[in-house]
């Protein structure tokens, strides 16, 4: 149980095209998901924090025009790189808490080139 | 704020030998502690968490961590190492909810045959 997935797990789009990243938790509801993004060899990095029915909190640092975040249900959400560079290129994994606990996505691959 | 740092960036065992990875971290409040483990290109797989009682905790593939709250410290041990257990592994402190999760930097396992 708790499962959560992420498709694409990898994608490549061209610099200034926008991509969109899906996060679902399979076998649970979570009112709430989070965006983390992790550079080659570093840690994760929390982007944002995601409720359903709700705008996401976005962290310090992190703009929120250019990573758009939507939670339209209870097992799904979004993010959307809106024109992006290759500074964007990064390893972007969602996570869905239930029962306190956090539950990881396998993580998506974006190479902007 | 809380944070974790992970002293060792790259620790190398040999197959079958004892390993410690060790972990510091500073809350205020009471610490929710996990470890998790991701193999390349890979999401993040829990392997044991800390919340209160026994402050030696017994996770799966062989794993257990030691809370000591008189050293801000949170290690993980296993008794003997497998090749199967090279990966990255990082160490998080979270509050009761789990909604702000911070990673440590991560210790890059390689082990020797």
């Amino acid at each position: 149980g708790a499962v959560v997935s992420q498709h694409p797990s990898w994608v490549i789009c061209k610099s200034g095209t926008s991509v969109k990243i899906e996060c679902r938790s399979l076998d649970f509801q979570a009112t709430t998901m989070f965006w983390y993004r992790q550079f080659p060899k570093q840690s994760l990095m929390l982007m944002a924090t995601s409720n359903e029915g709700s705008k996401a909190t976005y962290e310090q640092g992190v703009e929120k025009d250019k990573f758009l975040i939507n939670h339209a249900s209870l097992t799904l959400s979004t993010l959307t790189v809106t024109s992006a560079h290759p500074e964007d290129s990064s390893f972007y994994i969602c996570s869905a808490s239930a029962a306190g606990e956090q539950y990881f996505g396998p993580g998506t691959r974006l190479t902007v080139t | 704020a809380q944070s974790v740092t992970q002293p060792d960036i790259h620790i190398t065992v040999s197959e079958g030998a004892s390993l410690e990875l060790r972990c510091n971290y500073s809350y205020g409040a009471t610490p929710y502690l996990f470890w998790y483990v991701q193999s390349p290109g890979q999401g993040l797989q829990l392997l044991l968490k800390y919340f209160s009682g026994d402050t030696l905790v017994q996770g799966i593939k062989g794993f257990e961590a030691e809370f000591k709250r008189s050293q801000s410290s949170f290690n993980l041990r296993k008794p003997s190492v497998h090749w199967s257990d090279a990966a990255e592994y990082f160490c998080a402190v979270g509050s009761y909810n789990n909604n702000d999760m911070r990673f440590g930097a991560g210790t890059r396992l390689t082990v020797k045959p």
